[in-house]
């Protein structure tokens, strides 16, 4: 079954950086394009970036934007998340989502969040 | 980038049926059939309930079911169970920018 597994969080220091790492399994990687969401503790969802196919094309959300970078392994079916200028308020727990649906040619076939993993929890603090 | 528009609560009796609104705008919610639901059980990952406005993913209850009208979506629970207890968040996909909106999250309560 389709499996998503992050690691990589942990505690850093303000303007410290971590990398996160998403590895998947049962299902062919790089069918997909693939996201970050993250949730701040006792708040809601907030989505944070995604990645197309081969990895040629990336969005992310004005708050990580400049400071955050995905990248993904197709060969290693792997997701990743560099995080710098780490901030006290990019403290949360990140998941990583496969995404159901795709853009080509100047249109969208769907695109929603079909499977999660657990997520990884970044502490920034001093 | 602004967020979706949710209730913060919404509750309602076993068996009854309620109704989570979800308001964009005409740049988001209204443009696009890329609107989704999802659950969130406490302390675990979020599930998708619905996709593409009113389609739903198999092994996912037909008591869930989805709609929009101009700028608003709408999640309906019928028959409402116990086991529904959880947050529910709205999302809204952005093509003309490429990003991905969600809402603050409703929490359900089964009284």
């Amino acid at each position: 079954q389709v499996q998503l597994v992050e690691s990589g969080g942990g505690l850093v220091e303000p303007g410290g950086s971590l990398r996160l790492s998403c590895a998947a399994s049962g299902f062919r990687f790089s069918d997909y394009y693939v996201s970050w969401m993250r949730q701040a503790p006792g708040k809601g969802l907030e989505w944070v970036s995604y990645i197309t196919w081969t990895g040629s094309t990336t969005h992310y959300a004005d708050s990580v934007k400049g400071r955050f970078t995905i990248s993904r392994d197709n060969a290693k079916n792997s997701l990743f998340l560099q995080m710098n200028s780490l901030r006290v308020e990019d403290t949360a727990v990140y998941f990583c989502a496969r995404v159901g649906g795709y853009c080509s040619g100047g249109s969208c076939y769907g695109f929603y969040l079909d499977s999660w993993g657990q997520g990884a929890l970044v502490t920034v603090s001093s | 980038q602004s967020a979706l528009t949710q209730p913060a609560s919404v509750s309602g009796s076993p068996g009854q049926s309620i109704t989570i609104s979800c308001t964009g705008s005409s740049s988001d919610v209204g443009a696009y059939e890329f609107v989704s639901w999802y659950q969130q059980l406490p302390g675990k990952a979020p599930k998708v309930m619905i996709y593409d406005v009113r389609k739903r993913p198999s092994g996912v209850s037909d008591r869930f079911s989805g709609s929009k009208s101009d700028n608003t979506a709408f999640l309906t629970i019928s028959g409402l169970q116990a086991e529904d207890e959880a947050d529910y968040y709205c999302s809204s996909y952005v093509s003309t920018n490429s990003f991905v909106l969600f809402g603050g999250g409703t929490k359900v309560a089964v009284l």
